[in-house]
C-alpha cells in the first residue's frame, strides 16, 4: 500500500486492547478540533470532533479528549480492531470563521490479530 | 465512501507541464478545500472555496490556482510543475464555511518525471 509519510510515530497494540494517541496542538486560538483516520490509498475519514468548550466527547468505541490548558487532545479507540490500523490525524482549527484545519504530522496505528 | 469524488486517480506528467485536477463534492455542500500531502510536509492547506467565491488561502504557490463553478464543483490547476510537486492532492468539501467536518475524497496522486 501507499505510505503517507516516512518515521512517523508508531502505535502497535494487540487486538482488543485500547489504544490512546495523543497530539499536541500549538495555537492558543484553535477551538475546533478533529481526529482522521486515513487508511493506505485513501483520503483522511472523520472520525469525531470537539469544540473548545468541551473536554470530552464519546462516539462509538472513540473518546476525544481536549485539555485546553496543556494544549493537548487525546484519541481513544476501545477493544482496538486489526480495521483500525491506520494513520491517525489531529486538526486545528482557529475562530477566523472559516474551517481551515491545520493537521498534525499524524500517528500510524497498528493493530496485531 | 465520503461523497467527495476526484478525477483522475492518478496522473504522470514531465516537468514544466501544466495539469488540472477535478473535484465534485457531496451532495449539498459548499464548501471545497484543497489540499497537498508530501511525504515530508504532511497534509497542507491549499485553498477554499465557498459558493463559488475564494475565501481562504494557505501555502498554495503562485503557478497553483483553483476555482469553484456554479454547479460547485472545483478545479486544481497546476503548471510550470516542477519535481517537488509530486504528491497526494486531496479535495474536501463541508456545509458551511465555517468550523464543521470537512470530507475528503480519495485524491489525485500527482507524479511529476
Amino acid at each position: 500500500g501507499e505510505s503517507v509519510g516516512l518515521h512517523l510515530p508508531t502505535l502497535s497494540v494487540q487486538e482488543g486492547d485500547n489504544s490512546i494517541i495523543n497530539c499536541a496542538y500549538s495555537n492558543s486560538a484553535s477551538d475546533y478540533f478533529i481526529w482522521y483516520k486515513q487508511e493506505s490509498g485513501k483520503g483522511p475519514q472523520f472520525i469525531i470532533d470537539i469544540r473548545s468548550n468541551m473536554d470530552k466527547r464519546q462516539g462509538q468505541r472513540v473518546t476525544v479528549l481536549l485539555n485546553k490548558t496543556v494544549k493537548h487532545l487525546s484519541l481513544q479507540i476501545a477493544a482496538t480492531q486489526p480495521g483500525d490500523s491506520a494513520v491517525y490525524f489531529c486538526a486545528e482549527s482557529d475562530n477566523s470563521g472559516y474551517s481551515t484545519l491545520t493537521f498534525g504530522k499524524g500517528t500510524m496505528l497498528l493493530v496485531s490479530p | 465512501d465520503s461523497g467527495v469524488t476526484q478525477t483522475p486517480k492518478h496522473l504522470i506528467t514531465a516537468t514544466g507541464q501544466r495539469v488540472t485536477l477535478r473535484c465534485s463534492p457531496r451532495s449539498g455542500d459548499l464548501s471545497v478545500y484543497w489540499y497537498q500531502q508530501s511525504l515530508d510536509q504532511g497534509l497542507q492547506f491549499l485553498i477554499q472555496y465557498y459558493n463559488g467565491e475564494e475565501r481562504a488561502k494557505g501555502n498554495i504557490l503562485e503557478r497553483f490556482s483553483a476555482q469553484q463553478f456554479p454547479d460547485l464543483h472545483s478545479e486544481l490547476n497546476l503548471s510550470s510543475l516542477e519535481l517537488g510537486d509530486s504528491a497526494l492532492y486531496f479535495c474536501a468539501s463541508s456545509v458551511r464555511q465555517d468550523n464543521s467536518p470537512l470530507h475528503f475524497g480519495n485524491g489525485t496522486r500527482l507524479t511529476v518525471t
